[in-house]
């Protein structure tokens, strides 16, 4: 089945404590992206990745790094989590980036 | 730079068309549409494409105006299905991969 896969799905963890928020496709995609939602701001872009070892600033990157050394592994890393990070982050990956993003379920943080 | 969306809200009864606009302050490459509902991921709907082309959704359609920087997305004959929370997320530098959203269209059916 074509997917989005990230995990963990729900996070509580302590401010400082370095976190990974795994992601991963199956679909060959070379586009993918993370976003963080928030309620009345939408979703918001934290980086993209346009292809393997090419990835970009988003709106919103201040505080996360990402990595993409292998095409279907995406994952978000937060070195020093604060508090003002806990919110609901979805993985998403497209054929390219002008191609429909399929999404995975979200991952919840709460950062303490 | 982030996209204002109108209106915020809505509510219909089945049946009824809703049209829901996203306005951009920045020259515009695309248009992306997604539905999210309560609880889930969001779901691709459409692309627009600044010279016109279109993919997307058969069932929902949209304009692009690129004189105007905005696109609109018309649900016609609304069915309990179309509830749910509408983005629009724009693209403003050509073949970057940069999206930026809108606040979101929650849109309510009701029978």
């Amino acid at each position: 089945e074509a997917q989005v896969t990230q995990n963990p799905r729900y996070l509580i963890t302590v401010t400082g404590k370095k976190l990974t928020v795994t992601c991963s496709q199956n679909m060959n995609h070379e586009y993918m992206s993370w976003y963080r939602q928030d309620p009345g701001l939408g979703l918001r872009q934290i980086y993209y990745s346009m292809n393997v070892e090419v990835t970009d600033k988003g709106d919103v990157p201040e505080g996360y790094k990402v990595s993409r050394k292998e095409k279907r592994n995406f994952p978000l890393i937060l070195e020093s989590p604060s508090p003002n990070q806990t919110s609901l982050y979805f993985c998403a990956s497209s054929y390219t980036y002008n191609q429909p993003q399929h999404f995975g379920d979200g991952t919840r943080l709460s950062i303490l | 730079q982030q996209p204002v969306q109108s209106p915020q809200a809505v509510i219909l009864r089945e049946g009824e068309d809703a049209v829901i606009n996203c306005s951009s302050s920045k020259a515009l490459y695309s248009v992306h549409w997604y539905r999210q509902k309560h609880g889930e991921a969001p779901v691709f709907l459409m692309i627009l494409l600044k010279g016109g082309e279109q993919k997307g959704h058969d069932k929902i359609s949209a304009s692009f105006n690129e004189k105007k920087q905005q696109s609109s997305l018309y649900l016609t004959a609304s069915q309990l299905s179309y509830s749910g929370t509408y983005f629009c997320g724009t693209e403003i530098s050509g073949n970057t991969g940069k999206l930026i959203f809108g606040q979101g269209t929650t849109l309510q059916v009701k029978p």
